[in-house]
């Protein structure tokens, strides 16, 4: 099945500052990536997401991009503010089974500083 | 548009009793529906996953047990609650197809077992 590994576990940043998660995946037939960010206590929510037919993807200070070859893909934020400090989860889509399902990383917790 | 509904929102159990946490969707037709654990500080355990009524796929062997009764209706329950079933329990549905959908999360159920 399906294998996602995600770095960094943490990662603080600086008010203003950019800061980048990255995610590898071992299905070459993986087809879907979304990204989700859980609040504490909160349902993860899904923030921004790239298909394999699609190198990049942005969306205001958010950018998604992804390397079909080396099977790895990565969540950009730029200029970041303090309320993007939250839980990051990214996934990749295989079949399993019946249905395709996704399978989560680890979770990056992202503090801004402000 | 569609919404998904979980329920209770807490839930603090003794240790041996029993368990059920439903779950609706609404305004959408034979979703893909998920049953996920969170354990404090960690990632998304897939439970269970269904692709129709009374179609139930179990990803972690353990005491709890899945039902779907209904299109838009998933049910998780136990008949002997364990100390280690302590947990945030997350809901999820998704379009069906061949390509990867995006998953969408209910609000969650915290459960608490003494």
């Amino acid at each position: 099945g399906e294998n996602v590994e995600q770095h960094p576990s943490t990662l603080s940043v600086q008010e203003g500052d950019s800061a980048v998660i990255k995610c590898t995946y071992s299905d070459s037939a993986s087809n879907y990536f979304p990204w989700y960010k859980q609040e504490l206590g909160k349902r993860p929510q899904l923030i921004i997401d790239i298909r394999s037919n699609v190198g990049e993807k942005k969306d205001q200070r958010i950018a998604v991009t992804l390397n079909k070859t080396a099977k790895h893909f990565s969540l950009h934020i730029t200029e970041t503010q303090p309320e993007d400090s939250a839980v990051y989860f990214c996934a990749a889509s295989g079949i399993a089974g019946s249905a395709r399902q996704l399978t989560f990383g680890s979770g990056t917790q992202l503090t801004v500083l402000p | 548009s569609q919404t998904i509904h979980q329920w209770p929102a807490t839930l603090v159990q003794p240790v041996g009793s029993p368990l059920s946490l439903e779950c609706t969707v609404e305004g959408t037709s034979n979703p893909n529906l998920y049953w996920y654990r969170q354990a404090a500080g960690r990632g998304l355990q897939l439970l269970f996953y269904s692709v129709g009524i009374g179609q139930i796929s179990s990803e972690v062997p353990q005491n709890l047990s899945a039902s779907r009764p209904q299109d838009r209706q998933f049910i998780l329950s136990s008949k002997k609650l364990l100390l280690s079933d302590s947990g945030f329990y997350l809901c999820a549905w998704s379009g069906g197809g061949a390509s990867g959908q995006p998953q969408h999360f209910g609000d969650g159920t915290r459960l608490s077992i003494l």
